[in-house]
């Protein structure tokens, strides 16, 4: 089955710091990939997502690329900020039947 | 354009008791899901509409969970009676084409 596994958490940054975020996925057949962004009270808001191989998806500075070799799809982005803090969501849809599986979420926090 | 709408934000409830939670998608879309997200874990799907009409409930305990979907717009999970482990966030997400979910700002239900 579809499975999704990405970096336990939680991470703990300083603003303007790097941040990179492991996932990697186990598929049968070829799905599309997302990344998803939980603030704090919230609900679930799409980042960006990667229907095909080497696409990179970006969005608010956040990059991840499709990488079909690897079975990755790492989320970066070069300097964060306060702001940024949330839990994040690697996920997989199956283009089958469009099922979304999640990974467990990583927490990031940001300080300043 | 109005996103999806649930209801209530909060419950707390002692168990054996018995719960329902509303949601309103966006409007026309056709696909609605419906997410338990426990404490540190991803969402998993626990039901999906296409219309008014059960596409996927294989991962709903159907022996305390039950939803419906009046006339293909607004939807409502129940659980009775409520065990512990039932607390969690409940997620309400829409889709017009299958393959980008929208999701709404969940119920976090406690169960005592």
């Amino acid at each position: 089955g579809n499975s999704v596994t990405q970096m336990e958490g939680p991470v703990t940054l300083s603003e303007e710091a790097f941040l990179t975020i492991n996932c990697t996925y186990t598929a049968t057949g070829y799905p599309s990939l997302f990344w998803y962004v939980q603030y704090p009270g919230e609900g679930l808001q799409l980042l960006l997502k990667a229907t095909k191989a080497d696409d990179k998806g970006s969005n608010k500075g956040f990059e991840a690329t499709y990488r079909k070799e690897t079975t990755s799809f790492h989320l970066e982005k070069g300097s964060v900020q306060v702001s940024d803090s949330a839990v994040y969501f690697c996920a997989l849809s199956d283009k089958r039947d469009y099922k979304l599986s999640f990974g467990a979420g990583t927490t990031v926090t940001v300080r300043a | 354009e109005a996103g999806v709408a649930q209801s209530p934000r909060y419950k707390i409830i002692e168990k054996r008791q018995s719960v329902a939670f509303w949601c309103n998608p966006i409007s026309g879309h056709a696909t609605l899901y419906w997410y338990q997200q426990i404490l540190g874990q991803g969402p998993k799907l626990l039901i999906q509409f296409q219309n008014n009409g059960v596409v996927d409930d294989s991962q709903l305990p159907k022996d305390r969970f039950s939803a419906e979907r009046l006339k293909g717009v607004d939807s409502t999970l129940k659980i009775q009676p409520a065990k512990l482990e039932d607390s969690a966030v409940y997620l309400c997400a829409s889709s017009s084409t299958g393959y980008e979910q929208y999701f709404g700002p969940g119920t976090r239900l406690t169960v005592t």
